[in-house]
């Protein structure tokens, strides 16, 4: 089990410039979650997938598109990058909404210039 | 909006020692996460709680539902245990997107040796 895979792990790119965030995992997990981590703050939820074909917003989803292309990948796109996105992202998913673990993966360092 | 707090921000101590961290919130929840995030960032689930105690190992992790507190304890430290250790609240009303999980900004604890 390679649990929850992210990539890419580092990306820098300049203000303006599109790219996509990719999560996948192996645990069977019906839900699906993008956090971003900045300094001197706790994680903040930008989407989440509760089950295979939905997704809702969370508390920061401004400036993001999210995909649940099938039960195993969870996909985050910034379409035009700015300065505010730099900050730390992770993907997390557990089996159910309030169930008990969640597993989180190794996070993307996003740098934008 | 649930607010969650911890205590200290900062922790410094000697290997062996017996450590404390505080996490408080201001609304009713359903259950209480703590999580490790290691030097390198991964973050891994340790604890969810709804009342009373947990134990694993050297961690044990208490809830007082009626105060709104919960504390992570670490006994015989080791410079192992360094690390970020971040409390998650799970409200009983979820209002703002997924689960409403809220979480602390991190207690980052070193142990020297």
């Amino acid at each position: 089990n390679a649990g929850v895979t992210q990539t890419p792990k580092f990306q820098v790119l300049k203000t303006g410039q599109s790219m996509t965030l990719q999560c996948a995992q192996d645990m069977n997990h019906n839900s699906m979650y993008w956090y971003r981590q900045d300094p001197g703050m706790g994680l903040r939820l930008i989407y989440y997938s509760a089950s295979e074909g939905t997704t809702d917003k969370g508390e920061v989803p401004n400036g993001y598109n999210v995909s649940r292309l099938n039960k195993r990948e969870f996909s985050l796109r910034l379409e035009s990058a700015a300065p505010s996105q730099t900050s730390v992202y992770f993907c997390a998913s557990r089996l159910d909404l309030g169930t008990d673990t969640q597993y989180f993966g190794p996070g993307t360092r996003l740098t934008v210039l | 909006k649930n607010e969650v707090e911890q205590s200290p921000q900062n922790l410094t101590a000697q290997e062996g020692e017996f450590i404390t961290i505080n996490c408080s919130y201001s609304v009713g929840i359903s259950a209480l996460h703590w999580l490790q995030q290691h030097p390198g960032g991964g973050i891994v689930s340790l604890f969810m709680l709804s009342s009373g105690k947990k134990k694993h190992g050297r961690l044990i992790a208490t809830i007082n539902i009626q105060e709104k507190h919960s504390s992570l304890h670490i006994t015989a430290s080791h410079p192992r245990d360094s690390a970020v250790y971040i409390c998650a609240a799970l409200s009983q009303y979820s209002g703002g997107g997924a689960d409403g999980l809220t979480f602390g900004k991190g207690t980052h604890l070193i142990i020297q040796p």
